[in-house]
């Protein structure tokens, strides 16, 4: 079975500082890995995607996150946040076989000017 | 243009009554969705149809029949009503079965009183 873990549901930091979140997923094969973001009053929405190749996925508004194949680990990233990136973010596997999406629970994310 | 809607958005409703709640995507995916986001805030699949036909039906109670008239929509019936039952229910769609990149409704708050 796969399944998704994410830590600190809850994230309050101030603009400027460096965000990363936590993605550990539990599947022995090959994986697609996402992260969604849900902004307030908005749809979940797909913020980046790994499939293949560079491990170093880059994703909009200066996201980007590292597959790291050993650690089962899929870490979001952004060197400095704003406050418009206060929101929801949700991080999804999909293992090679599995024909649906593990969802890990979020993290809020909120970020103060 | 709303790529994904559902409705209704919030719906509270008595225990033993039967509700149904609609899902349509003009985005011309072949794969549609319903989870069910429970109150650990993990998204758990219900149910998945792909070109009308059912591909994923979870353990989910029989009071629970999703109905999918055309690719386009995928509604969700739901009788004798439990308190239970009370969740946010999410419809997505994906171009096609096997693609894991989904695109998320708003959301049906249901209330089961």
């Amino acid at each position: 079975a796969q399944s998704v873990s994410q830590h600190n549901h809850h994230v309050i930091l101030s603009e400027a500082a460096s965000l990363e979140l936590g993605c550990n997923y539990s599947y022995g094969g090959t994986v697609n890995l996402f992260w969604y973001v849900q902004y307030p009053g908005q749809h979940l929405q797909l913020l980046l995607k790994y499939f293949s190749g560079d491990p170093l996925v880059k994703g909009i508004k200066g996201f980007e996150a590292e597959f790291i194949k050993s650690k089962f680990s899929f870490n979001l990233r952004k060197p400095s946040v704003q406050w418009s990136d206060t929101a929801e973010y949700v991080c999804a596997v999909n293992g090679y076989g599995n024909n649906r999406l593990a969802f890990g629970k979020g993290n809020q994310v909120v970020v103060i000017p | 243009d709303t790529a994904v809607s559902q409705t209704p958005k919030y719906l509270v409703t008595q225990m033993g009554n039967d509700k149904s709640i609609k899902c349509e995507q003009n985005l011309g995916h072949d794969t549609m969705y319903w989870y069910k986001q429970d109150s650990k805030k993990f998204l758990k699949i219900m149910f998945s149809y792909n070109n009308k036909e059912l591909i994923i039906n979870e353990t989910v109670p029989n009071r629970f029949s999703p109905k999918s008239p055309d690719k386009a929509h995928l509604n969700l019936h739901i009788n004798s009503l439990e308190l239970g039952d009370s969740a946010v229910y999410f419809c997505a769609s994906s171009p096609r079965q096997g693609s894991y990149e989904q695109y998320f409704g708003p959301g049906t708050r249901l209330t089961v009183t």
